[in-house]
């Protein structure tokens, strides 16, 4: 399988602590994407980080990249309810248009 | 801006049966995808469209399933026959050109359950 993995594959904590959210991939990338997906809807683009940078800031969201180890990983601060979701990684190949290939998920609860 | 529109949202068939889905894209977006989102794993794309040329369909299995984006605007994927393993939620997601091409948007994509 051309999937990445990602760890822990489910993460319960409490309201106001940090989530910490690992994923491995496989091939070159020219980008690294994390997605977040609610109980039955669709995929919501939260963050990219280029294969040039190390490290990106987004509101509550830091992710970090390490294209040697290829792997990256993904922070949220002060956890809220509504971060309840699965997170997915995907690694991003732009050959032309651009290509994903998506992990296996971390199925985040956040406990009030 | 609307979103990717995707119809219908639910389907239960029975296997060899046949069966197709539909998505509108956000307008103006050159780049449509489809993805497969098997319970418990990430999405896996099947197929993906520049335009109306397909640009990567290596993981679809063409021996029963199919797609065409007409016109280059709306796609359909269409199942048939349908086996019991095909049972799984199927996204659509756009991009547009340029700079924005990293990111795609997804549909609310349609669970189809194979009996």
């Amino acid at each position: 399988s051309q999937q990445g993995e990602e760890d822990p594959q489910a993460l319960s904590i409490q309201e106001g602590e940090n989530a910490t959210m690992n994923c491995s991939y496989k091939t070159s990338i020219n980008n690294l994407q994390w997605y977040r997906q609610n109980s039955g809807r669709g995929l919501v683009h939260l963050i990219l980080i280029r294969s040039n940078e190390r490290e990106k800031h987004s509101g509550r969201l830091r992710v970090t990249l390490d294209t040697s180890k290829k792997s990256s990983s993904l922070l949220i601060t002060a956890s809220r309810a509504a971060d309840t979701a699965s997170y997915f990684c995907a690694s991003g190949l732009i050959q032309g248009a651009q290509k994903l290939v998506f992990g296996q998920g971390t199925r985040l609860t956040i406990n009030p | 801006e609307a979103g990717v529109a995707q119809s219908p949202r639910y389907k239960i068939i029975e296997k060899r049966q046949s069966v197709a889905f539909w998505c509108n894209p956000i307008s103006g977006h050159a780049t449509l995808y489809w993805y497969q989102q098997i319970l418990g794993q990430g999405p896996k794309l099947l197929i993906q469209f520049q335009n109306n040329g397909v640009v990567d369909d290596s993981q679809l299995p063409k021996d029963r399933f199919s797609a065409e984006r007409l016109k280059g605007v709306d796609s359909t994927l269409k199942i048939q026959p349908a086996k019991l393993e095909d049972s799984a939620v199927y996204l659509c997601a756009s991009s547009s050109g340029g700079k924005e091409r990293e990111t795609q948007y997804f549909g609310p994509g349609t669970r189809l359950l194979v009996l």
